[in-house]
């Protein structure tokens, strides 16, 4: 079993939507980050979360320890929005910051 | 705004030869990743190194693959003997407790 998953793996969304994000992990994390990679593109860091809730603009990031999870949530979506978006955790010992699989978004005019 | 670059931005290399990706980290961040993406594929990790030395490393990073830090800042990823699969985007990346995850923008190794 993989140790960070996410859900779902591919998304298509119209423009305007509300998307959700999914993460879940089953290691012990100091934190958990958030990335989003355009097609082509580097890796560019949304969040970093260890508890709560933050909010940059129309994405918000939230984390539960106690449940290991985490979303990534867009609101009024845009096709700029479109990219691949990961959830890293770092794990407790800082040895290995650990990708999830990446979620494919598509969002459609 | 700080941030983690990359020289070359692509390194093209005859199959066999060695190569050298350089990356110069964040200056106070205290860890360091490389990461490669094949293409079409996720992100997958290589090696992460801390106080001077690997801590923990992948099994992709076989006895072909070194980094070292030689000046304190340049934080450099050597392909001894590159192999066709290793055609792929490198990423470095660093971090220091409590800040965010940075990325360089990646070298595109392409092994012909």
């Amino acid at each position: 079993k993989n140790e960070v998953e996410q859900s779902p793996q591919n998304l298509t969304a119209q423009e305007g939507e509300f998307i959700t994000i999914n993460c879940s992990y089953s290691v012990g994390i100091s934190a958990l980050h958030w990335l989003q990679q355009h097609p082509g593109g580097g890796i560019v860091s949304l969040f970093m979360l260890s508890s709560g809730k933050k909010k940059h603009g129309r994405l918000i990031a939230t984390i539960n320890i106690q449940e290991k999870h985490s979303s990534l949530h867009i609101t009024a979506s845009h096709p700029r929005d479109s990219a691949v978006y990961i959830c890293a955790v770092e794990k407790t010992s800082y040895d290995k910051v650990i990708f999830g699989p990446g979620t494919s978004l598509s969002v459609i005019p | 705004e700080p941030e983690v670059t990359q020289t070359p931005s692509h390194q093209v290399t005859q199959m066999g030869q060695e190569v050298i990706l350089r990356c110069v980290p964040i200056s106070n961040h205290l860890y360091f990743y490389w990461y490669r993406q094949i293409l079409g594929q996720k992100v997958e990790f290589l090696v992460s190194f801390y106080n001077n030395e690997i801590s923990e490393k992948s099994e992709i990073f076989d006895d072909q693959f070194s980094v070292e830090r030689p000046d304190g800042s340049n934080f450099t990823l050597k392909i001894r003997s590159t192999k066709l699969e290793d055609s792929a985007m490198y990423f470095c990346a660093s971090i220091t407790t409590g800040t965010a995850l940075l990325f360089g923008p990646g070298t595109r190794l392409t092994v012909l």
